[in-house]
């Protein structure tokens, strides 16, 4: 079973709108982090956001948010007031393990548009 | 300037030959990994170190090998490339501790012809 799902298609917003970008995962870990990372065209990963598992505050990053419902094993990312400039890959990762057995595991990505 | 950097950002090489993708980072930090990204497979992770010394495999280690005998870098080698190995392999490090994000290097594009 795949540790991260990110299952949406291309999706595409209007400038200065709100968008939500999905992430579920899968762990029987108690402690594990999430983690939101943005990769533009340019090809560089850009760290946004990030959720541990303990964390009863969902995390806020400037315009992003993260919406983590544990129960449901979610963590999915929200931009506010989306830019040009969002437009770029997406991918959630979850991080399980502690010490020299942490490992970080990427989803597939989700590929944002964000329209004039 | 601090960061993580990688050598070379291209390369084009032949089936058979042996390539080595070099990775160095100037923050001192104990973890670092070796993914690569395909398209349609998001990034998995190929191998990766707690500490200088200290390497251990990821998801997808054959037809890799790495070695870290300084802590800032983390090279890695492949021993007879394929063209399956045509990728783009990126670089990361973390301090250690399990809170940290993964700062990423710039990538290295290589094509296996």
């Amino acid at each position: 079973a795949q540790k991260i799902t990110q299952t949406q298609p291309g999706m595409f917003v209007q400038e200065k709108e709100a968008v939500t970008l999905d992430c579920t995962y899968d762990t029987s870990d108690q402690s594990y982090g999430l983690f939101w990372y943005k990769q533009p065209s340019s090809g560089e990963m850009i760290f946004l956001i990030y959720q541990g598992s303990y964390d009863e505050q969902n995390a806020t990053e400037g315009r992003y948010s993260l919406n983590f419902q544990k129960a449901r094993k979610s963590a999915n990312l929200v931009i506010s007031a989306s830019q040009l400039g969002d437009s770029a890959m997406y991918f959630c990762a979850m991080r399980e393990g502690t010490g020299a057995n942490s490992k970080l595991t990427f989803g597939k990505g989700i590929t944002l548009s964000v329209r004039p | 300037d601090a960061g993580i950097t990688q050598s070379p950002r291209y390369k084009i090489t032949e089936t058979g030959r042996q390539v080595t993708l070099m990775c160095h980072q100037t923050w001192s930090h104990s973890y670092m990994f070796w993914y690569r990204q395909d398209l349609g497979h998001g990034l998995r992770l190929i191998y990766y170190s707690a500490a200088a010394d200290i390497t251990d495999k990821g998801e997808v280690p054959d037809g890799y090998v790495v070695s870290r005998s300084k802590t800032e870098n983390f090279p890695l080698t492949l021993e007879s490339a394929t063209r399956s190995q045509t990728s783009v392999y990126f670089c990361a490090s973390s301090s250690s501790g399990f809170y940290n994000e993964q700062f990423f290097g710039p990538g290295t594009r290589l094509t296996v012809l």
